[in-house]
Formats: C-alpha cells, structure tokens, sequence
C-alpha cells in the first residue's frame, strides 16, 4: 500500500511555530511535496525534499527522513492567512515520473 | 512559470449528459498530466495518469469508459464525464509535470454539479 497518514486538524496561535507530521510507506518512495490549499481554490506547491534533512524557505520549512517514512511541515511566524489545509503527497514509483499520492490533508486553523 | 489552465471553472449540467474539462500547460510542455477528484473535506484522488500520444493509465475503481482522458498534445489535456450523474459531482483538478521530478502544477480546478 502507499499509505500515507497526516493530522486531519491542528490550531495554533498567530505568531507561534507549528509543526505538521506525515508518515508513509516507504516502498518505491521517489520525493515528497507539501502543497497549501485554500478552500475552493487548487493546491499551490510549497516544498519538495527528495533526500534527507531540512529545506527551508522563508516561514517554510520541510523534514524528511526516508529510512523512518516522516517528514514535517515547519511554519513559523503564522499569520492568519496560513489558516487552510496543508496536503503531504508522495511521489511512489521507479521511473521519474511516477504517480504523486496525497495524504488526506491537515486543516490548520489559526486564531489570533 | 509553471502555469496551467483549466476550463471551465464550473458547470452544471443535467444527469445523462457529457461534460468536457480541457487543461492547458500554457508556458511549459507536459509530458505527463495527472487528473485528481476531490470531494468535501476530503483529499485529492488521484483518477488516471494521461502521456502525451498515449492511452490513459487509470487508477483503480475509475471507470475508464466513463471517464474518458485524451491528450493529444504536450500542451492540452481533456477529461470527459460521460453520462453524468448526481454522484459525479465533484472538484476535478489537472495538473501538468514538466520535467522529471518537478512539482505538479495544477490547474484551478473544475467544479462540476450535476442535477
């Protein structure tokens, strides 16, 4: 199987540091995104990590270890408009255009 | 960059009809398009994987004869829903891949209703 498992809710406090978890299986893993969506509105992409360690952009910054099937999702300095779902996806697959697989999205509100 | 477009943004149609989506990669050439369903506070399903000149690649449980993928080019992609019914309602998304290994962009996504 290729499950992939993630918090389907968190809350945080506007100016604090949150971390989102996605665990997977790790057969034919081959890259891991992060994307952000909005309600009603198509993700938009906001890291890739295909080796270990931290990737960091600006408030983001991304996890991943493969022998443990975890990455996280950093986000520091949260705004109010970081409020929406935030959906880990795997890329599973030998060729390199494999298929991506979506976990099931975490909503992250947060409250002022 | 990146950019890809879809069209329409919405329909509504009635139940036995078809309905075509097109998605554009207007500024790069997609190799590969993936088309994923969503429905109400649930993820996106991955439906089928199209390449360019070839037969669809579809996830199972999607039924192939119904929703039929075409892509001729290395810029268009189409989905049809033939034969809608009130069960196909859903927000449908395409997204193109450029380069191997690249970050899916998506399209805005079609929500399709119907009555």
């Amino acid at each position: 199987g290729q499950n992939i498992d993630q918090p389907t809710e968190m809350t945080a406090t506007e100016g604090a540091i949150v971390q989102i978890n996605c665990t997977y299986q790790t057969s034919g893993f081959n890259g891991l995104f992060w994307y952000q969506q909005h309600a009603g509105e198509a993700p938009t992409f906001l890291s890739y990590n295909v080796l270990d360690g931290l990737e960091e952009k600006g408030r983001f910054s991304s996890f991943l270890s493969r022998s443990k099937g975890y990455s996280y999702l950093l986000l520091k300095e949260l705004q109010m408009k970081d409020s929406a779902s935030y959906l880990c996806a795997v890329r599973f697959g030998s060729s390199n255009t494999g298929k991506l697989i979506f976990g099931q999205g975490t909503t992250l509100q947060v409250k002022p | 960059g990146a950019v890809v477009s879809q069209h329409p943004s919405w329909v509504i149609c009635k139940s036995g009809t078809s309905v075509k989506i097109e998605c554009r990669s207007l500024d790069f050439q997609a190799t590969t398009m993936f088309w994923y369903r969503q429905f109400p506070k649930q993820s996106l399903m991955l439906m089928a994987t199209s390449n360019e000149g070839s037969k669809a690649t579809y996830e199972q449980g999607v039924e192939k004869d119904k929703f039929l993928i075409n892509h001729a080019s290395l810029t268009l992609s189409t989905l049809t829903v033939t034969s809608a019914h009130p069960e196909d309602s859903s927000f449908y998304i395409c997204s193109g891949e450029g380069t191997p290994n690249s970050p899916l962009h998506f399209g805005n996504g079609t929500r399709l209703t119907v009555t």
